[in-house]
């Protein structure tokens, strides 16, 4: 079983709409939860960080954190083609801040 | 401020060659850490430096692969006799201290072994 796991689509969402990505992790001490977007050919830029359970809104993101179901999620408002990159999620699984990685979700934004 | 940066951006090597790959953090930053990005996977971490010291290097897949870090800043990892497997994107990452959450990454050096 892998310790972050997400759904790698592609997810297609028309423009406008609301995306949905879902993360699940295995490590209950898992303290720290971020996605990172990155873009074909590029590395991945941090868009949200999340610590708390409940929700954490910045812009058009929303982070969603349930750690008792080992869930956090991430909502994409008025989704745009700019969206359309792979969205990772990362547990901070270690007190010295090693990252561990889902395999990403692409995001495909249509006009 | 500049961010993390890396060098070079692309190498190409033969089979068997020595590559050694350069991080420069953000400044300040005294946490490092390596990760590689192989076609179509996800991220592998590799090692983690606090200052000069590297408190995990469990990450490193051989003995052929090393790294260091020099005054606090500046990192090098070394593959020696690269192999095809080793062909991936190398990315580098920097965060304030040890326990700071957020870790920010540099372009990555895209390493093709012919």
């Amino acid at each position: 079983q892998k310790e972050v796991e997400q759904n790698s689509g592609p997810l297609s969402v028309p423009e406008g709409a609301i995306a949905s990505l879902n993360c699940t992790y295995s490590d209950r001490v898992s303290q720290s939860f971020f996605w990172y977007r990155q873009y074909s050919g590029k590395s991945p830029e941090l868009i949200m960080s999340i610590y708390s359970n409940g929700d954490k809104e910045d812009g058009r993101f929303t982070a969603q954190l349930n750690k008792a179901s080992q869930y956090v999620s991430l909502l994409i408002r008025d989704s745009q083609p700019s969206d359309s990159a792979t969205y990772l999620c990362a547990v901070k699984a270690d007190s010295w801040g090693k990252l561990q990685f889902g395999a990403g979700t692409q995001v495909v934004v249509t006009p | 401020g500049a961010g993390v940066s890396q060098s070079p951006s692309n190498k190409v090597t033969e089979k068997g060659k020595d590559v050694e790959l350069r991080c420069d953090p953000i400044s300040g930053h005294t946490a490092l850490y390596w990760y590689r990005q192989s076609l179509g996977q996800g991220l592998e971490f590799l090692i983690y430096f606090q200052g000069n010291s590297a408190p995990d290097k469990s990450g490193l897949p051989s003995d052929r692969f090393s790294a260091e870090r020099t005054g606090g800043s500046v990192s090098t990892l070394t593959i020696q006799r690269t192999q095809q497997e080793d062909s991936a994107v190398y990315l580098c990452a920097s965060s304030p201290t040890r326990n700071s959450y957020e870790q920010y990454f540099g372009p990555g050096t895209r390493l093709t072994v012919t």
